[in-house]
């Protein structure tokens, strides 16, 4: 069974504070992982695909890295504003059936003004 | 662009109607799947296809069926609707390989 974890289940920071939060998954036959920001009422948005060990990527104040010897990524909001509130999802590609995503349950982001 | 187009956004059915959720995408993109999401449970995956044509199985299929006669559009059809079939329903894209998935809008589907 493949199983991706994330933690924490839920944050609340306030505005200003950076954060950062865990996606772990199996490190045996990794194929890709993906990070996507999901707000309420609307659908999924990637952020990120990462493919090789000690990948980092960014994207305006989001950062990732990624861990494929030992199974997990790292998501970072530097500076976190109310319009980061959202659930972030990571999502898991197997090498053995790289069409199907497994996803984790994602972290829920909550930043007080 | 569109993107990822799904239709209806809100539906309410009786125990043993059907219906399909419609799916279309204007990217050309080779993979499509249909997820649903429940409180307490990550997305899970009905049916996708990786072309048209193609079709197949995911975690949760039972209920549902799916064809691709093209690329654009995946409709996924509840044959005898369920109340535990009550969801958030929604579809997804994107290229073959190391590629985002583009999510539609969702289908919040009630059955009574």
């Amino acid at each position: 069974i493949l199983n991706v974890e994330q933690s924490p289940q839920s944050l609340h920071v306030q505005e200003g504070d950076s954060t950062n939060f865990t996606c772990s998954f199996p490190s045996s036959n990794f194929y890709a992982l993906h990070w996507y920001r999901w707000e309420t009422a609307k659908s999924p948005e990637a952020l990120f695909v990462m493919t090789l060990n000690g990948d980092e990527k960014k994207k305006g104040r989001i950062s990732a890295t990624l861990n494929t010897k030992e199974g997990y990524s790292y998501l970072y909001i530097k500076g976190s504003q109310p319009e980061d509130s959202a659930t972030y999802l990571c999502a898991f590609l197997n090498a053995g059936n790289n069409r199907k995503l497994i996803w984790g349950l994602g972290t829920s982001l909550a930043v007080n003004p | 662009n569109a993107g990822v187009t799904q239709t209806p956004k809100f539906q309410v059915l009786k125990t043993g109607q059907s219906m399909t959720l419609q799916c279309a995408q204007d990217m050309n993109h080779e993979y499509m799947s249909w997820y649903r999401q429940d409180p307490g449970m990550g997305l899970r995956l009905i049916h996708y296809s990786v072309g048209a044509g193609i079709t197949d199985q995911g975690e949760v299929p039972n209920g549902y069926n799916v064809s691709r006669s093209t690329t654009e559009d995946f409709p996924l059809r509840l044959l005898s609707a369920a109340p535990s079939q009550t969801s958030v329903y929604f579809c997804a894209s994107k290229f073959r390989g190391v590629t985002e998935a583009f999510f539609g809008q969702g289908t919040r589907l009630t059955v009574v």
